[in-house]
């Protein structure tokens, strides 16, 4: 089936305003990752979501940021009040079951600017 | 802290020739992963070697793993102009399920 999506692609917005990020999984997928690429900081893990589990939320940078997971399926992480330093590739990845031995899957990408 | 540091940070060789890239890490982990992400987009998994082996291929990839020195290397061979890319190492840490600790990367240059 086709591979794991995100949207938008670019996304440009001002100080402080809040944006969403939505990630498609590949379908049967119950694990999903969301990952930050910026400059100074290289990939940096985010937040893990496994099926009905409690979200590993241990590498989100700020309260600003959040994200959840609706049906198991679909992911949309949140930053509220964006500042510059957000300005990043942020990356969803999926894998079967989430185990360490597994292959993830990455999405394109969605690359936020923040002005 | 960052847990993979690969060198070099950028490899220019010309197509035919062999790429090595080292990748050291901190912690102990389960396994080790290698990434390859093309214009600084998606990430694609290249292959993933776990904490008792010491050697892995993948048609013209070839990865060792020393858990004695926490380092690992990623080597193409006969290298193509479509190999340029950057290269990251990936490592869980010893958890349970696949959360990765990336490595700065290594930007390759192969030229025709």
């Amino acid at each position: 089936g086709a591979g794991v999506s995100q949207s938008p692609s670019n996304k440009v917005t001002e100080k402080g305003k809040d944006v969403e990020l939505r990630c498609d999984p590949i379908s049967g997928h119950t694990a999903l990752y969301w990952y930050r690429q910026s400059l100074g900081q290289g990939l940096e893990f985010l937040i893990y979501f496994q099926g009905n589990s409690a979200p590993d939320k241990s590498g989100l940078p700020s309260d600003r940021f959040s994200a959840e997971r609706t049906g198991g399926s679909v992911s949309t992480l949140t930053i509220q009040r964006t500042q510059q330093e957000d300005s990043a590739v942020y990356l969803c990845a999926s894998s079967l079951h989430g185990g360490w031995e597994e292959t993830q899957y990455f999405g394109p990408g969605t690359r936020l600017l923040v002005l | 802290s960052q847990q993979g540091e690969e060198d070099p940070q950028a490899l220019s060789i010309q197509e035919g020739e062999n790429a090595t890239m080292n990748c050291s890490y901190k912690t102990s982990i389960n396994n080790l992963q290698w990434y390859r992400q093309n214009s600084g987009r998606g990430l694609v998994h290249l292959i993933l070697i776990r904490s008792n082996e010491r050697e892995k291929h993948s048609g013209r990839l070839r990865v060792t793993l020393d858990t004695s020195k926490k380092s690992s290397s990623l080597l193409i061979t006969a290298s193509r102009a479509a190999d340029t890319a950057s290269y990251f190492c990936a490592t869980d840490r010893g958890t349970s399920y696949g959360k990765l600790t990336f490595g700065q990367g290594t930007i390759l240059t192969v030229h025709p």
